[in-house]
């Protein structure tokens, strides 16, 4: 299994501004995810991060709102922009494994204020 | 459209009982399932997984039950531990498809010593 980590692990922000959330794998991967938590909901697929090419969003979720980086195979970033109330939300990356199972990271928790 | 619903959102059973989740999915076109156990201020875990060819896996106290025709899989724990205690996902794919993971919206079980 591969050993996630996720900066920060909690933010308050204002809304308006914008968050960048970090996410460090310890062995190189080639399917990256961000996970969108909100409060009392399932996990929802944001995007896909792709190593070399840009990121694969998923309905609903567009890359002005969302950017994401993916410069390596270890590592990507997740930009929460202009924010407002509603991204309040628990923010995960993850990576794929065979067979199709993924291992997460602990998690983001933004509240926007 | 909830494609995977966990229909209890919580559950509390004594230490040493049995422990029955329950999954409901309508996409037929799934057809591999995990369980993913998640902690307060902690990233999903991977629990257990079952392929659409099998209707019984099992792992130590941890055994999933796949119905297709029902569109219905269940978790049993057996026997229950007060570190049982979380939040269980229920999550589907189809394996020839797109392999993204479809959450529920997780069952919070509570196992009392």
């Amino acid at each position: 299994s591969a050993v996630i980590s996720q900066k920060p692990s909690r933010d308050i922000c204002q809304r308006g501004t914008s968050l960048t959330i970090q996410c460090q794998v310890d062995s190189q991967v080639t399917m990256m995810f961000w996970y969108r938590q909100q409060p009392g909901q399932s996990l929802t697929l944001i995007a896909t991060a792709n190593q070399g090419s840009e990121a694969t969003y998923e309905s609903g979720f567009v890359i002005d709102k969302f950017p994401i980086s993916r410069p390596n195979l270890t590592f990507s970033t997740l930009t929460v922009s202009n924010m407002s109330p509603e991204d309040s939300s628990i923010y995960l990356c993850s990576v794929g494994h065979i067979p199709l199972e993924q291992y997460f990271g602990p998690g983001t928790r933004l509240t926007v204020t | 459209d909830q494609q995977v619903k966990q229909n209890s959102p919580s559950l509390s059973v004594q230490e040493g009982r049995i422990s029955i989740l329950n999954c409901d999915y309508t996409n037929s076109m799934f057809d591999y399932f995990l369980w993913y156990k998640k902690y307060p201020a902690e990233g999903p875990t991977f629990l257990i997984s079952i392929s659409s060819i099998k209707d019984k896996n099992e792992d130590g106290r941890f055994t999933v039950f796949l119905n297709k025709s029902a569109k219905h899989l269940s978790l049993h724990i057996v026997p229950s531990q007060p570190g049982d205690s979380a939040v269980y996902f229920c999550a589907a794919t189809d394996q020839g498809g797109s392999e993204k993971l479809v959450f529920g919206k997780g069952t919070k079980l509570t196992v009392n010593p």
